[in-house]
């Protein structure tokens, strides 16, 4: 059974913490990606990766960097958490074997709270 | 550039009742449509997918079908269960790497 894995389901931090969310695939896919999701906006598009080490601004990039140093691991990190950055945290990954469905596999998420 | 529209929900149901959410979408070539469903407490899955125009998508008794002249990807099922209480989302790919998701739609089913 294909799975993504994100290393907590809640987490609450401090207004400035240094922030790292972690994700884990275990389908051998070639990309990965991180939303956020808020109510009324949907999934918003924070960063994404076609391969190792390679990464690329989504829509909303701005406060977050990531990093992918391995093809199963990407993380999500918040430099200086602000209370704005409360939101689910949603993880996904495909495979471009396939380009014409581009099917997505999502993590179970990470809703965080900054205080 | 290209988007999905959903109605806005949320949306209530007695069981048993059909149910359809619309979504239409805007895009300049010729993308893959897919619907998504959000258990509670859990991540995004796949609930049905097509691919070219006048394809079908089916699963779990949903259904949707790819208008293109419409530009249209409505998410129907017959007989709604308490158990399909979930947020719906619709989404496209153009084929490149990212997937563009509509807002999303709650559907509540009370029994």
């Amino acid at each position: 059974d294909v799975k993504v894995t994100q290393s907590s389901r809640y987490l609450v931090k401090r207004t400035g913490e240094k922030v790292f969310l972690e994700c884990v695939q275990d389908m051998d896919h070639e990309n990965m990606f991180w939303y956020r999701q808020d109510p009324g906006l949907g999934l918003r598009l924070i960063y994404f990766s076609y391969d190792v080490k390679m990464k690329e601004k989504g829509d909303i990039p701005e406060g977050y960097s990531v990093s992918r140093e391995k093809k199963e691991r990407f993380s999500l990190i918040l430099e200086s958490a602000s209370t704005n950055q409360t939101s689910m945290y949603l993880c996904a990954s495909s495979s471009p074997l396939d380009p014409a469905w581009n099917e997505q596999f999502f993590g179970p998420g990470t809703r965080l709270t900054v205080l | 550039g290209d988007s999905v529209t959903q109605m806005e929900g949320p949306v209530t149901l007695s069981e048993e009742a059909f149910l359809t959410i619309n979504c239409t979408y805007t895009a300049t070539g010729y993308p893959s449509l897919f619907w998504y469903v959000q258990y509670p407490g859990e991540g995004l899955q796949l609930l049905l997918k097509a691919t070219k125009a006048d394809d079908k998508g089916s699963n779990k008794g949903f259904e949707a079908t790819y208008r293109k002249e419409t530009t249209s990807f409505h998410l129907e099922k017959g007989s709604v269960q308490v158990s399909d209480s979930a947020v719906y989302f619709c989404a496209l790919t153009d084929g490149g790497f990212k997937t563009i998701f509509g807002a999303g739609t709650r559907l509540f089913v009370k029994a």
